[in-house]
């Protein structure tokens, strides 16, 4: 049972390059979530899904696209990374019983754009 | 989701109980108190959640007040790896796919 696997760890870009960020689980959640965390700053969410197929906006979702086509894999795209999107990247996934048991983050992916 | 007010830092001192409040006077009925921890640079780890009854597992114990206005997480003998930030986040059903992070408390431990 490895819980929320995140690839790559590190990652550098360029400016206007595209890239996918990897989340998967093996835990059958059906919530999945991607967060970015800036330096000194508290999490924000980017998009959820609540089981395959469906997906949403959180509450900074511009610039980045996610699909979920399996309940294990929710991957994270930027479309064409720009500085600002530097940042430390979270997955995390849940239980979607009634209260249910927390989310279980991953390790997360340092990004660095330049 | 209810808006949570916690203290930006607090200190305790080793093998001491630590105790970090935390203020959700717009709480539903429906709504669940959790709370979650980030170690530096880790994602963040659950830790407890509750709805009316006082909760305790082998991390730690959640206290919420009869009214459910204010929540208090006892760390009962803090070891210095505990420090960490930490959030109390309002979850309820209908929002519970999501988890809104505010600041959180940033809890240092003494030697």
């Amino acid at each position: 049972n490895a819980g929320v696997t995140q690839t790559p760890k590190f990652q550098v870009l360029k400016t206007g390059q595209s890239m996918t960020l990897q989340c998967a689980q093996d835990m059958n959640h059906e919530y999945m979530s991607w967060y970015r965390q800036d330096p000194g700053m508290g999490l924000r969410l980017i998009h959820y899904s609540v089981g395959a197929g469906i997906t949403d906006q959180g509450e900074v979702p511009n610039g980045y696209n996610v699909s979920r086509s399996t309940t294990e894999d929710f991957p994270l795209r930027l479309l064409s990374a720009a500085p600002s999107q530097t940042s430390v990247y979270f997955c995390a996934s849940s239980y979607s019983g009634r209260g249910g048991l927390g989310y279980t983050f991953g390790s997360g992916t340092r990004l660095t754009v330049v | 989701d209810a808006k949570t007010t916690q203290p930006p830092s607090m200190d305790c001192a080793e093998g001491r109980a630590a105790n970090l409040p935390c203020n959700h006077s717009t709480i539903s009925g429906n709504e669940y108190v959790y709370w979650y921890r980030q170690i530096h640079s880790q994602g963040p780890q659950y830790i407890i959640h509750g709805l009316k009854n006082n909760e305790t597992n082998e991390m730690a114990s959640l206290i919420i007040t009869e009214d459910r206005k204010s929540s208090t997480l006892i760390l009962p003998h803090a070891t210095l790896r505990d420090t960490a930030v930490y959030y109390c986040i309002v979850r309820g059903i209908q929002g519970a796919q999501k988890l809104v992070f505010g600041q959180g408390t940033r809890l240092t431990i003494n030697p």
